[in-house]
């Protein structure tokens, strides 16, 4: 059963406009989520973070919000450069510090 | 600091055999998980380690063991090999001791292939 799910497996957008990408949940005792990035044959990379108790954290051109109510978050990066190009997982943590992966969307930055 | 280190990176078995994959933590980090991604499935949850204990475990069956050494380096094995265990082996550490660890640190993972 997928506790975090990533509705879209793939997303293309234009350098320099916004790029939304989406994920929801189905545990509400989740209190903590992440974004990472991965490129191919890399290990994924800690991107963003935030705690349920906030609904919205941002880092340079990466904003995360958080939706409690409608359990869903999602990952703005505005602007898009093509270096953005990679797989997105967002993650959330439950109980005994287990984290629950979604299955990525892949995200295509056009110049 | 050297990041996580996840040795072979990649490696070919047929099925039946068994297969050890090794990772080493960022030095300090005492939490080491392991994942199975898989095109489609995202990175599935396998366990977890600290400090010599297995914590948490996934929903995978026997086949998939590990251990984790007093050095926090960490093993995981899958014995009798099908077809469908191909996937990327994926190990992270994290830093806190105890359930405050709130960032996974990933290595560039194990690639197996089942033949």
């Amino acid at each position: 059963d997928q506790q975090v799910k990533q509705n879209s497996p793939s997303l293309s957008v234009q350098e320099g406009r916004i790029s939304i990408l989406n994920c929801d949940y189905t545990n509400s005792m989740f209190d903590y989520f992440l974004w990472y990035k991965k490129y191919p044959a890399e290990g994924p990379t800690f991107l963003i973070s935030i705690s349920s108790i906030k609904d919205k954290n941002e880092d340079g051109r990466f904003t995360v919000f958080l939706n409690k109510s409608a359990k869903h978050l999602s990952l703005h990066i505005v602007p898009s450069q093509p270096g953005d190009s990679a797989v997105y997982f967002c993650a959330a943590r439950g109980t005994g510090n287990q984290f629950y992966f979604g299955t990525g969307t892949s995200l295509t930055v056009i110049p | 600091k050297a990041g996580v280190t996840q040795t072979p990176r990649y490696l070919i078995k047929t099925r039946g055999q068994q297969v050890t994959l090794s990772c080493s933590p960022i030095s300090g980090h005492r939490s080491v998980s392991w994942y199975q991604q898989t095109p489609g499935q995202g990175l599935q949850f396998l366990f977890e380690y600290f400090s010599e204990t297995q914590r948490n475990k996934g929903n995978f069956p026997g086949r998939f063991s590990g251990r984790q050494f007093s050095n926090s380096r960490s093993e995981m094995n899958v014995s009798t090999l099908e077809l469908g265990d191909s996937a990327l082996y994926l190990c992270a550490s994290s830093a806190a001791g105890g359930y405050g660890a709130n960032v996974l640190t990933f290595g560039a993972g194990s690639r197996l292939t089942v033949l």
